[in-house]
């Protein structure tokens, strides 16, 4: 019964490679969010998406791209990775945008690139 | 810019012991939400507790409660009888805007001694 779930949990790549990392939730959120959490345990917001909608997106290189073919998914694909990609990041979800709605994490999925 | 932050990057405690966690933000927005996450090895985001920017009065979750100074713009996070399971890093963060974004601040790792 995981509310937010990624796979996969670790995933080891070379530079140059593409690689995607899926997100899914069972809780009826309409809000999903993707969060980089850097080598300094650093966490900053990447996108976000409300019922399937791009509401945020910062300032994040074009070689990431998010997919949300439902609102209970939302997938990150790399495009080229670079060693300074490595990073884990956590998908998260609330039941809807706005400051009240409490946000859900996944248990994150630590990209190492080589 | 907004920010948070932690000044704190490594805390030590006593079993039993209390210990306050320092916070301070920077926004310039009227309505917003303040949250103490946690962070264990595991690597789980945790939430452990938050609070309305519109309520004075402090927030409380069992042995976790809040000092909500709002015109200071500080938030620090009390732990009363400090437990071996509250070792972890604990991030402050703020969420405002219609689009929903978590701002965290950099950290606080919490050492918990017997």
């Amino acid at each position: 019964d995981t509310a937010v779930s990624q796979t996969p949990k670790y995933l080891v790549t070379q530079m140059g490679n593409d690689k995607s990392i899926k997100c899914e939730q069972n809780l009826g959120h309409d809000t999903m969010y993707w969060y980089k959490q850097d080598s300094k345990k650093f966490l900053k917001i990447m996108f976000s998406y409300n019922n399937k909608e791009l509401i945020i997106n910062e300032t994040v290189p074009n070689r990431f791209s998010p997919k949300s073919p439902d609102k209970a998914h939302l997938n990150l694909h790399i495009n080229s990775l670079e060693l300074g990609d490595s990073a884990v990041y956590f998908c998260a979800s609330s039941l809807n945008s706005g400051i009240f709605y409490e946000q859900y994490f996944g248990p994150g999925t630590r990209l190492t690139v080589t | 810019a907004q920010t948070v932050t932690q000044s704190q990057p490594e805390m030590s405690v006593q079993e039993a012991e209390t210990v306050t966690l320092s916070c301070t933000y920077d926004t310039s927005e009227s309505d917003y939400y303040l949250f103490w996450y946690k962070q264990p090895p595991s690597r789980q985001m945790i939430l452990v507790i938050r609070q309305e920017a519109y309520k004075q009065q402090n927030a409380t979750e069992n042995r976790f409660s809040v000092n909500f100074q709002k015109a200071a713009k500080s938030f620090s996070l009390k732990i009363s009888d400090s437990q071996l399971g509250d070792a972890a890093m604990y991030f402050c963060a703020y969420n405002t805007g219609t689009a929903s974004k978590l701002t965290f601040g950099t950290g606080t790792r919490l050492q918990v001694t017997l």
